[in-house]
C-alpha cells in the first residue's frame, strides 16, 4: 500500500468553517512531517511542519497534530477563507525509503464564500 | 531573498530537441532538488544535490541529466524526451540535508510533442 495515505482527496467547506485533512504513514521511525500548500500555477509552499518529539504545533489559523502511536497526523485550518483554496499535500520523511520525503496524494480544498 | 527562480516557465519541445531547465536560489541553501509533477499528483523526486554533489538519483532515465555548476544554480538538461515526460518540473532548495523546510520554485511546465 501507500507509504503516506491522505484523506479526503477533495474537501469543500463554507467560509469561516474549519477544515481537517488527515494522513497516515507506515514507518514508525519517521520523525519529520511537513504540510505543503500548492496554488494553481505555483510550486508547493511549506505552511507548517512538525517533528516527532512534539504532539501539536500552531501557527495562527493553522495547526498540525501528531499521534506517533497511531502513526497519523492531521492539518487543521480554522476560520477558513477563500484564499485557503488550494491543494494541500502532507509528507513524511520515511527511513524505510532511505530518509526521503514521501508525499501524500493531496487534498483539493475549496472554500466557498 | 527567499525565492527559488525557475526558467523558463513554459517549454514546448520535440522529441529530438535538446533543452535545459534552470533553477537559481540565493538563500545559501546547500541542498537542491529536482521533482517531477504530473497533473493532480504529488511531486516525485528525481535528483538531490548536496553541497554541489549528486547524492540521490531516483533511477531517472539518462535522457534527463542534472548539473549543479555552483551552490546557487541547478540545471536539468533534456535530450530525446518522450511525450510521457510532459509534466511540471519543480526545483527546490533546503537549508540542510534531510528534505527539511524545502522552498519550491514555480516550476517549468514542459510539453513534449
Amino acid at each position: 500500500g501507500e507509504n503516506v495515505e491522505q484523506h479526503p482527496s477533495t474537501l469543500s467547506v463554507q467560509e469561516g468553517d474549519s477544515a481537517v485533512i488527515k494522513c497516515t504513514y507506515s514507518d514508525s521511525a519517521s520523525n519529520y512531517f511537513p504540510w505543503y500548500k500548492q496554488e494553481l500555477g505555483k510550486g508547493p509552499q511549506l505552511i507548517i511542519d512538525i517533528r516527532s518529539n512534539v504532539g501539536e504545533k500552531k501557527d495562527q489559523r493553522i495547526a498540525v497534530t501528531l499521534n506517533k502511536t497511531a502513526k497519523h497526523f492531521s492539518l487543521h485550518i480554522t476560520e477558513t477563507q477563500p484564499e485557503d483554496s488550494a491543494v494541500y499535500f502532507c509528507a513524511a520523511r520515511l527511513y524505510n525509503q532511505g530518509g526521503k520525503l514521501i508525499f501524500g496524494q493531496g487534498t483539493e480544498l475549496s472554500v466557498k464564500p | 531573498d527567499t525565492e527559488v527562480t525557475q526558467t523558463p516557465k513554459h517549454l514546448v519541445m520535440g522529441m529530438t530537441n535538446k533543452k535545459s531547465l534552470k533553477c537559481e536560489q540565493h538563500m545559501g541553501h546547500r541542498a537542491m532538488y529536482w521533482y517531477k509533477q504530473k497533473a493532480k499528483k504529488p511531486p516525485e523526486l528525481m535528483f538531490v544535490y548536496s553541497y554541489e554533489k549528486l547524492s540521490i538519483n531516483e533511477s531517472v532515465p539518462s535522457r534527463f541529466s542534472p548539473e549543479c555548476p555552483n551552490s546557487s544554480l541547478l540545471n536539468l538538461h533534456l535530450h530525446a524526451l518522450q511525450p510521457e515526460d510532459s509534466a511540471l518540473y519543480l526545483c527546490a532548495s533546503g537549508p540542510g540535508q534531510g528534505f527539511e523546510k524545502l522552498f519550491f520554485g514555480s516550476g517549468t511546465q514542459l510539453s513534449v510533442l
